[in-house]
């Protein structure tokens, strides 16, 4: 089993709608947990991350972690064009981050 | 430098060669982190160092594949007898020491093709 599954998408929004993004993890001892974006041809970017249940907002980006269901979402409120990329989600454990294959984001003019 | 320079960006080599992938790190990073990334996937571990010593390398896939990096700053990454599926984008991050669980950031990558 991965440590880290994703819907590969791809996922398709319109421009200004909310874009969610998921992701579940294994290790239910896992603590800290990253969503990155990736656009074609570079490397990923860190968007933000998370280590509390509960929500951790982020000007448009809202992080969400479920520990007890091994769950953890992004939403990208008012999606703009420019957000079409992969999100990567992956969580953190000792000196290593454990990624998932990330979810293709289409943001539709 | 301002950030994690990673060079070549491109190289391609035939099965059998060996080649080296070098990493400049953020200028007093003592952590530096390499990284492989297939087509589709997600990145993956390779190694991590702390200083001159590589703290671990568990992610090493097999003995082809060797790290260095002798004064605790530039790292080079070597494969050698390199095989196609080495081919993919080779990814370097660093970080201030022990603060790794907040995230870091990556170098550009070197694209790895073996023809």
């Amino acid at each position: 089993q991965k440590e880290v599954e994703q819907n590969s998408g791809p996922l398709s929004v319109p421009e200004g709608a909310i874009a969610s993004l998921n992701c579940t993890y294994s290790d239910r001892g896992s603590q800290s947990f990253f969503w990155y974006r990736q656009y074609s041809g570079k490397s990923p970017e860190l968007i933000m991350f998370i280590y509390s249940n509960g929500d951790k907002e982020d000007g448009r980006f809202t992080a969400q972690l479920n520990k007890a269901s091994q769950y953890v979402s992004l939403l990208i409120r008012d999606s703009q064009p420019s957000d079409s990329a992969t999100y990567l989600c992956a969580l953190h454990r000792g000196n290593q981050f454990y990624f998932g294959t990330g979810t293709s984001l289409t943001v539709i003019p | 430098g301002a950030g994690v320079s990673q060079t070549p960006s491109n190289k391609v080599t035939e099965k059998g060669k060996y080649v080296e992938l070098r990493c400049d790190p953020i200028s007093g990073h003592t952590a530096l982190y390499w990284y492989r990334q297939s087509l589709g996937q997600g990145p993956e571990f390779l190694i991590y160092f702390q200083g001159t010593g590589a703290a671990d390398d568990s992610g090493l896939p097999n003995d082809r594949f060797f790290a260095v990096r002798p004064e605790g700053s530039v790292s080079t990454l070597k494969i050698q007898r390199t095989e196609r599926g080495d081919s993919a984008v080779y990814l370097c991050a660093s970080s201030p020491r022990g603060e790794s669980n907040y995230g870091y950031t990556f170098g550009s990558g070197t694209r790895l093709t073996v023809v």
